[in-house]
């Protein structure tokens, strides 16, 4: 079975551009939690979606945007970029109440200039 | 104060050694709880669980101390590809909710 996978693995935006950001879960996972890892820190929460539906969402500006698909992929938006912006993007899938831990993708590294 | 809490080191410890990492959160809700390892410019990749009871999986132990709001990590006998960042992962409530992660500890397993 594959894993979580995202796309692109890696990026480079110059500032005041958009991105978007995509992953698909494990199959059968339903809920997508959007994490921002900056270097040196733990991962930070941006959003969570559970059967299509914003479930959570983290301490982050509205330049964050985030979506589900009805086959439970998803895309994170990230519209005019800033130069703190520049950081690992993970994705994770889980079952319904992730009481189980959470499955990460690879990430996709994105780096403004 | 941060709601997980951890020594971020580093560790250095020779091979064989055992090494312990403590961590604290800070909301008494908490669910459930966990210990992720990462590596070097890698995903964070589940290790384990963490119970009341305790577990236990080959060389790793987790204890959890709810009354005190505290998680443990023992390794014995570290290996060098123990080296990683550990990082303790609280979630937070029931349901359909997030993870909130701690810094990370960073171990180096010295030959």
């Amino acid at each position: 079975d594959a894993g979580v996978t995202q796309s692109p693995t890696h990026l480079i935006k110059t500032r005041g551009q958009q991105v978007t950001l995509r992953c698909s879960p494990i199959s059968g996972h339903k809920s997508v939690s959007w994490y921002q890892q900056v270097l040196g820190q733990g991962p930070q929460f941006i959003f969570q979606y559970y059967e299509k539906e914003e479930r959570g969402r983290g301490n982050f500006p509205d330049r964050f945007s985030a979506r589900q698909f009805p086959n439970y992929s998803s895309e994170l938006n990230v519209n005019a970029l800033l130069l703190g912006d520049s950081a690992l993007y993970l994705c994770a899938s889980s079952q319904s109440t992730g009481d189980y831990g959470y499955t990460f993708g690879s990430g996709t590294r994105l780096t403004v200039v | 104060r941060k709601e997980v809490e951890q020594d971020p080191g580093p560790f250095n410890v020779p091979e064989g050694a055992t090494v312990a990492f403590n961590c604290t959160y800070s909301n008494s809700a908490s669910q459930s709880f966990f210990w992720y390892r990462q590596d070097c410019r890698k995903e964070p990749k589940l290790l384990m669980s963490v119970y009341s009871s305790g577990n236990e999986d080959g060389r790793f132990t987790a204890q959890l101390n709810r009354a005190s709001q505290y998680i443990s990590l023992l390794i014995r006998d570290s290996k060098l590809s123990d080296s990683a960042t550990y990082l303790c992962v609280v979630n937070m409530r029931s349901g359909n909710t997030p993870l909130v992660f701690g810094k990370g500890t960073r171990l180096s397993v010295i030959a």
